[in-house]
């Protein structure tokens, strides 16, 4: 598997307002995942979107995936306090490995 | 019940000194992995084991041994650990190995070598 890149490094955001995140890769996928990480704790599962789906939503997350421009966009809406964490994507190319990026740091300001 | 647990979740040892962590999955996963997470937040995957046998050994010194007894536990040994063992370690399972399902990590353990 590859590691995605995600983007920006760092968001900082109000209480209320959409954060967008983006993560890119180089290589063809099977599936993208995305992952928070909250202060000292293991990453949690948020959402697999595999190659042929173009978005998928879950609860007040919606991820977009565009294999042409090898890129994905995780939308938090209407964000909370308790939604600042790091954020990882992990493109699934179908290897052994589960690799993931440098991460984006979402903080939501009250 | 927690899915992946580790112990201990905090680790203070000196330079020098061998240490274990531990890591239990209670789902039934056939795969688990080794993670590292240095102070700037970069995950490295180290180890990856699929139904006890070690699929995935990436560049880590072999002061680092992962030991599987069963596919549910997957330990991991460090001999003469060096200051720049620091990190947090995660330990993560999944029902098969790869990007392809969702994986479990978990809590962490913070090692600190002084």
């Amino acid at each position: 598997s590859q590691q995605g890149e995600e983007d920006p490094q760092a968001l900082s955001i109000q209480e209320g307002e959409n954060a967008t995140m983006n993560c890119s890769y180089k290589t063809s996928i099977n599936n993208l995942q995305w992952y928070r990480q909250n202060s000292g704790r293991g990453l949690v599962h948020l959402i697999l979107i595999r190659s042929n789906e173009r978005e998928k939503h879950s609860g007040r997350l919606r991820v977009t995936l565009d294999t042409s421009k090898k890129s994905s966009s995780l939308l938090i809406t209407a964000s909370r306090a308790a939604d600042t964490a790091s954020y990882f994507c992990a493109p699934g190319g179908g290897s052994e490995k589960l690799v993931f990026g440098k991460g984006m740091k979402l903080t939501v300001n009250p | 019940d927690t899915a992946v647990s580790q112990t201990p979740k905090y680790l203070v040892t000196q330079m020098g000194n061998d240490k274990s962590i531990k890591c239990e999955q209670n789902l039934g996963h056939d795969t688990m992995y080794w993670y590292k997470q240095d102070s700037k937040k970069f995950l490295k995957i180290m180890f990856s084991y699929n139904n006890k046998e070690l699929i995935i050994n990436e560049t880590v010194p072999n002061r680092f041994s992962p030991k599987s007894p069963d596919k549910a536990h997957l330990n991991l040994h460090i001999n003469s650990l060096e200051l720049g063992d620091s990190a947090v370690y995660f330990c993560a399972s999944s029902q098969v190995s790869g990007g392809d399902t969702e994986a479990f990590f978990g809590q962490g353990t913070r090692l600190t070598v002084v």
